[in-house]
């Protein structure tokens, strides 16, 4: 079981490259969150899922696009990088509010993935 | 809107010692939870403690623990005789309760700790 994975753990981009990274978690949880972390600022949530297909704006989504087309994956793309998007990425994943599981779940983190755009 | 708002960005206390960090929020939400996470130097998320809004007493995890003062909007946590181990980054973290909530989460800026030997 190897909760919540990121792929890759590090990149530089130069202005205006594009990338994806990919969030993989195996514990069949339905919903799943990127969050960048920056200094002095916490985590803020870009973009979420609360299940396959679906997809929704988080609070600093501006830049950033998403897809969820299997449960398990969440991918998070950058089409044209900027040095405002460096950064510590988060991937993170839950149950859903449907589950019958306790609310207020814990949310599953990975690794994260430090992008520095130049 | 929620806000969550940790006004110590960093702090220290020697091995063994007991040390409060703070966390106030703002929400017009009834019911809700609160969390503190944990971010060691090696970057993964760890929860630490969660206390769901509509209980009295205080959640308690071992050496943590909260105080949870709920008219005043404030969400402290406590951690006793501390480690070396617990040298880490710490969030205070806000979720809203009800059958449409989509578990996001709304984060402090964290506070750094230093457990000193």
């Amino acid at each position: 079981n190897a909760g919540v994975t990121q792929t890759p753990k590090f990149r530089v981009l130069k202005t205006g490259q594009s990338m994806t990274l990919l969030c993989a978690q195996d514990m069949n949880h339905e919903y799943m969150y990127w969050y960048r972390q920056d200094p002095g600022m916490g985590l803020r949530l870009i973009h979420y899922s609360v299940g396959e297909g679906t997809t929704a704006k988080g609070e600093v989504p501006d830049g950033y696009n998403v897809s969820r087309l299997k449960k398990q994956n969440f991918l998070l793309g950058l089409e044209s990088a900027a040095p405002s998007q460096t950064s510590v990425y988060f991937c993170a994943s839950s149950y859903s509010s449907t589950s019958g599981k306790p609310w207020g779940n814990e949310q599953f983190f990975g690794p994260g993935t430090r992008l520095t755009v130049l | 809107a929620q806000t969550v708002t940790q006004s110590q960005p960093e702090m220290s206390v020697q091995e063994a010692e007991t040390v409060t960090l703070s966390c106030t929020y703002d929400t017009s939400e009834n019911n809700y939870y609160l969390f503190w996470y944990k971010q060691p130097p090696s970057r993964q998320m760890i929860l630490v403690i969660r206390q769901e809004a509509y209980k009295q007493q205080n959640a308690t995890e071992n050496r943590f623990s909260v105080n949870f003062q709920k008219a005043a909007k404030s969400f402290s946590l406590k951690i006793s005789d501390s480690q070396l181990g617990d040298t880490a980054m710490y969030f205070c973290a806000f979720m809203k309760y009800g059958s449409s909530n989509t578990g996001k989460l709304i984060f402090g800026q964290g506070t750094t700790l230093q457990v000193k030997p």
